[in-house]
């Protein structure tokens, strides 16, 4: 099945500073990877994705980057606020039995500080 | 609309009990998929329906079972609960058809056992 790993665990940035996590994946059929925000005692919510036929994508301060051959794609946060503080989750659809599933990274905890 | 709805939002159980819970998606959504989470596992698929037929399935035991109504509201059950089973347990609800589109959560039922 596939493996969505994702690097680091934990992130630690100043406010004001960007912040970059990393997922790869490993099923080449792969063709849509969102990015869930969980902020404590909340539901994860969508924040940005991109599919398979686009490279890069950007919604104001948050970008999202696809390598298609190299199998990864990156979450950049720039000018990072205190409210970015949250768990975050980058997933990549896979074929499954008759249609595609979600499988998740294990996240990553970001901390702004102020 | 209104949300993906949950219930209920905390439940505690004692070892072999068995549970089960609820989830009403976003009107017009016809895919409901089941997640549980934890802190060292992070977002683990339990399975996918849609029009009342099971279409994924994650790597869970048999003690874990789902079903879906015609009004697209699904239940999940565990029997013979394990301390283990102690999980945020997350619905997640679909609009179309193929795979690649958004999926929108619910709050979740933290399940506590005893």
């Amino acid at each position: 099945g596939e493996n969505v790993e994702q690097h680091p665990s934990t992130l630690s940035v100043q406010e004001g500073d960007s912040a970059v996590i990393k997922c790869t994946y490993s099923d080449s059929a792969s063709n849509y990877f969102p990015w869930y925000k969980q902020e404590l005692g909340k539901r994860p919510q969508l924040i940005i994705d991109i599919r398979s036929n686009v490279g890069e994508k950007k919604d104001q301060r948050i970008a999202v980057t696809l390598n298609k051959t190299a199998k990864h794609f990156s979450l950049h946060i720039t000018e990072t606020q205190p409210e970015d503080s949250a768990v975050y989750f980058c997933a990549a659809s896979i074929p499954g039995t008759n249609d595609y599933k979600l499988s998740f990274g294990a996240g990553t905890t970001v901390t702004v500080r102020a | 609309k209104a949300g993906v709805t949950q219930t209920p939002r905390y439940l505690i159980k004692t070892r072999g009990q068995q549970v089960t819970l609820s989830c009403s998606p976003i009107s017009g959504h016809r895919s409901v998929s089941w997640y549980q989470q934890t802190p060292g596992q992070g977002l683990q698929f339990l399975f996918e329906y849609f029009s009342e037929t099971q279409r994924n399935k994650g790597n869970f035991p048999g003690r874990f079972s789902g079903r879906q109504f015609s009004n697209s509201r699904s239940e999940m059950n565990v029997s013979t609960l394990e301390l283990g089973d102690s999980a945020l347990y997350l619905c997640a609800s679909t609009p179309k058809i193929q795979g690649g589109e958004t999926q929108y959560f619910g709050p979740g039922t933290r399940l506590l056992v005893l």
